[in-house]
């Protein structure tokens, strides 16, 4: 049964800092890994997401990277603003499970003025 | 383009009674996957519907039910609902397996 965990639960940083938020995962057999965004009482905006056979994804301050063999995967935030305050969840897709996710706690950020 | 659409948005029930949730796909999508999220954590997976068939069910009791249309839309249903049913319940849309999923703002039901 995959489990996934996400690290810390709740971080505070001063807006401008770089952060990595961690995901680790206890099956490797993955089909992809997602990372989310979710605003309090809203649903989850997917921001990337990663195949088993890369290594990495970036979007714009957003860079995702992917290590199954030590089922670890983290997010790193370039240049944190106040609007990137939200709570943020990884989610694992197992391979011939159709695309059933199974998602973290999620790590509550606050980027603070 | 309209995204997943669900309603109602709030919902209050009472103990033993029932609840139908309902979900509109994204267009193009015909793949629904329903999520509970408990406050405080993670979303977790219900069940999935294909081509109008429960495809993948999570470890939820069968108090918990589902339907897809013709049109692709979906609904969940709760009997007798518990204390413990209060939570989001999220709808994710996607196209075939594996695909990204995109999801709806999701329904807060708040049991009492």
């Amino acid at each position: 049964k995959q489990e996934v965990t996400q690290i810390p639960a709740a971080l505070s940083v001063p807006e401008g800092e770089n952060l990595v938020l961690n995901c680790s995962f206890t099956d490797s057999a993955i089909y992809n890994l997602q990372w989310f965004r979710q605003d309090p009482g809203k649903g989850l905006t997917s921001l990337l997401l990663i195949q088993s056979s890369q290594r990495e994804q970036t979007s714009g301050r957003l860079n995702a990277s992917l290590d199954k063999s030590s089922g670890r995967s983290t997010l790193y935030i370039a240049a944190s603003q106040p609007g990137d305050s939200a709570t943020y969840l990884c989610a694992a897709s197992r391979d011939n499970a159709g695309n059933m996710l199974t998602f973290g706690g999620g790590t509550r950020l606050m980027v603070k003025p | 383009d309209a995204g997943v659409t669900q309603s109602p948005t709030h919902l209050i029930k009472t103990r033993g009674q029932q609840v139908t949730l309902r979900c509109s796909p994204k267009s193009g999508h015909d793949t629904v996957s329903w999520y509970q999220q408990a406050l405080g954590q993670g979303p977790q997976f219900i069940f999935q519907y294909y081509e109008e068939e429960e495809r993948q069910r999570g470890n939820f009791p069968d108090r918990f039910s589902g339907h897809q249309f013709p049109n692709y839309s979906s609904e969940l249903n709760v009997n007798a609902l518990l204390l413990g049913d209060s939570a989001l319940y999220l709808c994710a849309s996607s196209w075939g397996r594996n695909q990204p999923q995109h999801f709806g703002d999701g329904t807060r039901l708040s049991i009492l």
